[in-house]
């Protein structure tokens, strides 16, 4: 499978625990962005990386969240001291860097509930 | 700050019949894109509009893009079923390539037997 990959797909956790995500974009892609969806609205930016360097942080991304993309390959995003408001669904994507245009694909996502 | 509108929200039609999904956006922008999302799926891609005038058909979908405007419209040929999903258009800024795409609220689209 050469999609965008995403893991785990699933997550419950209690309130002020660390939770952390995996995201695996399409091997060429060098550019790679997170975004957080909530039930009847259409995603929300978070970050994004270009290689290893994130370039452009949301204000939505507060100080519990942080997000790495160590050797610019796969990414992580954490989140410290989670809260209720934080349950979502977590997407992450990727895309090829092109002159005039910006499709991203996107992975299955992350569903987080805390309790 | 970068705004994009879609409606209807929500869709309910007939199979067989045409329906027209707008986008509005605030700023200037020439790179408009068209998602799908089933429930409890991810986005697929559909369309990817890069100026004015732009059209781009695939199966019953059309899409089409008016940068005067800052409008975009996907439009729904004899519906059916297998169309039962959520729209999402979205747009990325004009003086960067590559950077954020912002979303609609999406079109919830119900095709009806």
């Amino acid at each position: 499978d050469t999609g965008v990959s995403q893991d785990p797909r699933h997550k419950i956790t209690k309130r002020g625990q660390n939770v952390t995500f995996r995201c695996d974009p399409i091997s060429e892609h060098n550019r790679l962005y997170w975004y957080r969806q909530t039930l009847g609205q259409g995603p929300e930016f978070l970050t994004y990386f270009q290689n290893e360097a994130q370039l452009e942080k949301s204000r939505l991304l507060s100080d519990r969240f942080s997000a790495e993309r160590p050797k610019g390959s796969f990414s992580t995003l954490e989140i410290q001291r989670t809260e209720q408001g934080d349950s979502a669904m977590y997407l992450c994507a990727s895309s090829l860097l092109r002159l005039i245009y910006n499709e991203q694909f996107f992975g299955p996502g992350t569903r987080l509930t805390v309790l | 700050e970068l705004k994009v509108e879609q409606n209807p929200l929500f869709l309910s039609m007939q199979e067989g019949k045409n329906y027209t999904i707008y986008c509005n956006y605030s700023t200037t922008s020439d790179r408009l894109y068209w998602y799908r999302q089933d429930p409890g799926k991810s986005l697929e891609s559909l369309f990817v509009l890069l100026s004015n005038g732009a059209v781009k058909q695939e199966g019953r979908l059309m899409a089409s893009l008016d940068t005067k405007a800052r409008l975009s419209t996907l439009h729904i040929t004899a519906a059916v079923h297998d169309l039962s999903a959520t729209y999402f258009c979205a747009v990325d800024r004009q003086e960067t390539s590559g950077s954020r795409l912002t979303f609609g609220e999406g079109t919830q689209l119900t095709v009806n037997p």
